[in-house]
Order: C-alpha cells, then sequence, then structure tokens
C-alpha cells in the first residue's frame, strides 16, 4: 500500500540552525499538510499546501519557516533559525483531494540542543 | 477556534471488556477520522465518518457520528491486547480550510 514517507527518523540540532525535514507524499496525491506533536501535547496543524503554494497555515508557522516542493517528489519543511520550542515530532500528510483524508508519515523527531 | 475534546484521557480494561471512547466539539465538522498511533510512529487512519448519524464498523470497532456532527465515539467489544494504543479523533471543517483538528488522544491499555 502506498504510504508517506519521512527523513530523517531523528534530527539532532543545535539551537539557531537551520533544518530541512523531507517528505515524500503518495505519488497521486495533490495536497501536503505538515503537522507538530510536542511530546505529551495534542497533534497540531502547521501549514497545507497545494498547486506549489500555501494554502492554509496556522499561527505557529511563522516567518522561521517555510515549506517547498523542489521537485516532483519532495515536499520539505524549513526551519531557519530553531529554538528549543522547535523539539517536536514533525508529521506530513497528503491527500488527493481537499477535505479527504489525510495519510501521515512516521514523523520526524527534532531535538534542539 | 475548534476544539475538539476527547475522553477519557486514559483507559486501562481487562481483555474481553467493551469501551468506548468520546470525541465532543462545539463545532459542526464536514467530516471526523480516527486515527490509531503508536509509540514512535505516525496516526494510522481506522476510519472517516461525514454524514450524520452515520456509523460504521471495522470488525470489533464501531464508529458513531453524531447527528448534528458535533461528536462521535469509538466502541470496541472485547477487547483485545492488541488493541491497546493511542486513538486520536480528528475532524475537518471545509468552511475552514482542509486542515485537521485533533482531540489529545485517548490512551488504551488492555491488560491480559
Amino acid at each position: 500500500e502506498p504510504e508517506v514517507t519521512q527523513t530523517p527518523s531523528h534530527q539532532v540540532t543545535q539551537m539557531g540552525q537551520e533544518v530541512i525535514l523531507r517528505c515524500v507524499p503518495i505519488s497521486n496525491h495533490l495536497y501536503f499538510y505538515w503537522y507538530r506533536q510536542i511530546l505529551g501535547q495534542k497533534v497540531e496543524f502547521l501549514v497545507s499546501f497545494y498547486n506549489n503554494e500555501i494554502s492554509e497555515k496556522s499561527e505557529i508557522f511563522d516567518d522561521q519557516f517555510s515549506v517547498e516542493r523542489p521537485d516532483g517528489s519532495n515536499f520539505t519543511l524549513k526551519i531557519r533559525s530553531t529554538k528549543l520550542e522547535d523539539s517536536a515530532m514533525y508529521f506530513c500528510a497528503s491527500t488527493p483531494t481537499g477535505g479527504q483524508p489525510q495519510h501521515f508519515g512516521d514523523g520526524t523527531r527534532l531535538s534542539i540542543l | 477556534t475548534q476544539l475538539l475534546e476527547q475522553s477519557p484521557q486514559f483507559l486501562s480494561i481487562q481483555e474481553g471488556e467493551n469501551l468506548t471512547v468520546y470525541c465532543n466539539s462545539s463545532s459542526v465538522f464536514s467530516s471526523l477520522q480516527w486515527y490509531r498511533q503508536e509509540p514512535g510512529e505516525g496516526p494510522v487512519l481506522l476510519v472517516t465518518v461525514v454524514t450524520g448519524g452515520e456509523v460504521k464498523k471495522l470488525k470489533r470497532l464501531t464508529f458513531q457520528f453524531g447527528d448534528a456532527r458535533k461528536d462521535s465515539s469509538l466502541h470496541i467489544t472485547a477487547a483485545q491486547t492488541g488493541d491497546t494504543g493511542l486513538y486520536l479523533c480528528a475532524g475537518i471543517d471545509m468552511e475552514y480550510g482542509n486542515k485537521l483538528v485533533f482531540g489529545a488522544g485517548t490512551i488504551l491499555r488492555v491488560k491480559s
């Protein structure tokens, strides 16, 4: 069964450094999402992306964050200058059309030191 | 702000018992999904309910969407140790875009 894949599974970064999290959505899906889950807290929406542009973003998704679809298969989340509070699990999800059930990857655990 | 309140937060039961997990909101959702999440993995979709009053069954799991599309429940019959895990409800309101709003989750432990 097709699945969303995320790399790396665990990323350890010094505070202030840039980090790029990578996702390969399911191949025929057109809508892409990033969510994060801070340890012990709810899964929170960050951003949605369709037709090569951001369609929606939360207040968490500030100027430190950016997303990109650099080629036909990858979808990336960049954090420019990481802070301690960015430590979390980051999940990528995709759907074939808007409003459809979202399929999640296994996440990247981001640890900021 | 849309919120989904999930209850209970924790549930520890014996194998063979029945249980119900609830997901409630004051907001109306276009659809509601139930996910199961294992430690170190992403949420895995169990079911989507779309129509008010809809009931879906997945083996021993029964999912119901409230008539007003503001609440949902997950009922497990004759729980097994393999049902142990974190269960999440998440809703979409198409008027607010396609983002999922998640509940806090219910940690289920089934003891043998």
